[in-house]
């Protein structure tokens, strides 16, 4: 069965950095699109990042371009999520998702909080 | 971007009922619609893409209708494993964007 494993929240200080991982196991890791979504209690569920299967077309919301880095690493099932310069409003929970069309599949979320 | 918005925020249903979800977007998106079940604790589940194509697996009690602007997620007979918040979500352009969900609670 699908199985998307997060890793790599936590604490971290306004300004910091963290890299998020998620294991993808049960399909064709290649065959699919992957995406990041974050959720929140205020602003809902908001999609960050898209990658495609080779990793030649990727996209971003505004809120995090230029700060956030998605990538994946195809011969180890794993998509990434580098955050830089990280601000109190990205604190949320990550979830990957597979990804075609649309998120068919989600894990089960990591959690990331920004704090001094 | 485009807006979603969902009605009504949330509802109080019986076992049994017939319940009936809307979902608007602020511009056309063809059917690039997909809707999902969210229980407390748990991920989002997909139930609907292509907004009428019920994902493999989920229960024919679910449906969903509409295009251009204007959709419905039907729950032909709430049952107690239905009671969850719903969001629609449009894929016809970047940025993906999400409805603020429906919570269905138990009257």
């Amino acid at each position: 069965q699908v199985q998307l494993v997060e890793s790599g929240g936590g604490l971290v200080k306004p300004g910091g950095s963290l890299r998020l991982s998620c294991v993808a196991s049960g399909y064709t890791f290649t065959d699919y699109f992957m995406s990041w979504i974050r959720q929140t209690p205020g602003k809902g569920l908001e999609w960050v990042a898209y990658i495609s299967s080779s990793g030649g077309a990727i996209f971003y919301a505004d809120s995090v371009k230029g700060r956030f880095t998605i990538s994946r690493d195809n011969t180890e099932n794993s998509l990434y999520l580098q955050m830089n310069r990280l601000r109190a409003e990205d604190t949320a929970l990550y979830y990957c998702a597979r990804s075609d069309a649309y998120p068919d599949f989600w894990g089960q979320g990591s959690l990331v909080t920004v704090s001094s | 971007d485009i807006q979603m918005t969902q009605s009504p925020s949330s509802l109080s249903a019986s076992v049994g009922d017939r319940v009936t979800i809307s979902c608007r977007a602020s511009q056309g998106i063809s059917n690039y619609l997909a809707w999902f079940q969210q229980k407390p604790g748990e991920a989002p589940k997909s139930l609907i893409y292509d907004a009428s194509t019920l994902q493999s697996g989920v229960p024919s009690k679910f449906s969903g209708s509409g295009s251009d602007t204007d959709f419905t997620l039907t729950i032909s007979s709430l049952q107690p494993e239905d009671f969850a918040t719903y969001y629609c979500q449009q894929y016809y352009s970047y940025p993906w964007t999400f409805g603020p969900g429906t919570k269905v609670d138990i009257k």
